[in-house]
């Protein structure tokens, strides 16, 4: 069974970089033929794809977060990680982490999700 | 970028059936099957329902069903049950660097 778990700061002060980690258990993320990805979703409102990564390391990014997104992978922790810089407060949000099937253009298996508020 | 619209809300009683509608345009849910379907209880991990348009993942009960028409969505849950209650949101894909688009959400309420 597949498993995602995402970690990290709850809040981050405005202008600074969110940093957030997740942990798979159950595949490989070098091994597999999937994407792996970040989404989010404020409160209150709908949920938003922020960018992916494929097992070959290459990414794609919401064009309307790409200057400020990078997803990077830690194959031997088995972890991909997501930054966002110059946050503000309308960064606040629950981030998901989740594996996407190539193609089919779906998400199978989701974190619980973490909370991340931008204050000061 | 803008969602796919879904109703706020939709409400059946044990036993009964309802149908969450996804209604987006002929760049996303109009030109491609690739619609899917995610029930979320709150706290807990989002969960594939439905995948490309009208498929059920292994495990998912088959009291859950997809259709599209045009540019709308639709999910059809039958039989149902007090576990149903949650939230369901549509995604497709959208032919532009976007890539995925998601619907509005909608709460689903067993009386």
């Amino acid at each position: 069974q597949v498993q995602l778990q995402e970690s990290g700061p709850g809040l981050v002060k405005p202008s600074q970089t969110l940093s957030l980690t997740c942990t798979v258990s159950g595949d490989s993320i070098r091994s597999g033929s999937y994407y792996w990805s970040w989404l989010r979703q404020p409160a209150g409102k709908g949920l938003e794809w922020i960018g992916r990564m494929y097992t070959s390391g290459s990414t794609n990014y919401n064009p309307s977060l790409k200057s400020r997104v990078t997803i990077s992978v830690d194959t031997p922790k088995n972890q991909f990680s997501l930054k966002l810089s110059s946050v503000t407060a309308a960064d606040t949000a629950v981030y998901y982490c989740a594996r996407a099937r190539p193609g089919l253009f779906d998400f199978d298996y989701w974190g619980q999700g973490t909370l991340v508020t931008v204050s000061s | 970028q803008s969602a796919l619209t879904q109703p706020a809300s939709v409400s059946g009683s044990p036993g009964q059936s309802i149908t969450v509608s996804c209604t987006g345009t002929s760049s996303d849910v109009g030109a491609y099957d690739s619609v899917s379907w995610y029930q979320h209880h709150p706290g807990k991990a989002p969960k594939l329902m439905i995948y490309e348009v009208s498929n059920r993942p292994s495990g998912v009960s088959n009291r859950f069903s997809g259709s599209k028409s045009g540019n709308t969505a639709s999910l059809t849950i039958s039989g149902l049950q007090a576990e149903d209650e949650a939230d369901y949101y549509c995604s497709s894909y959208r032919s532009s660097s976007t890539l995925y688009v998601f619907g509005t959400g909608t709460k689903v309420t067993v009386l």
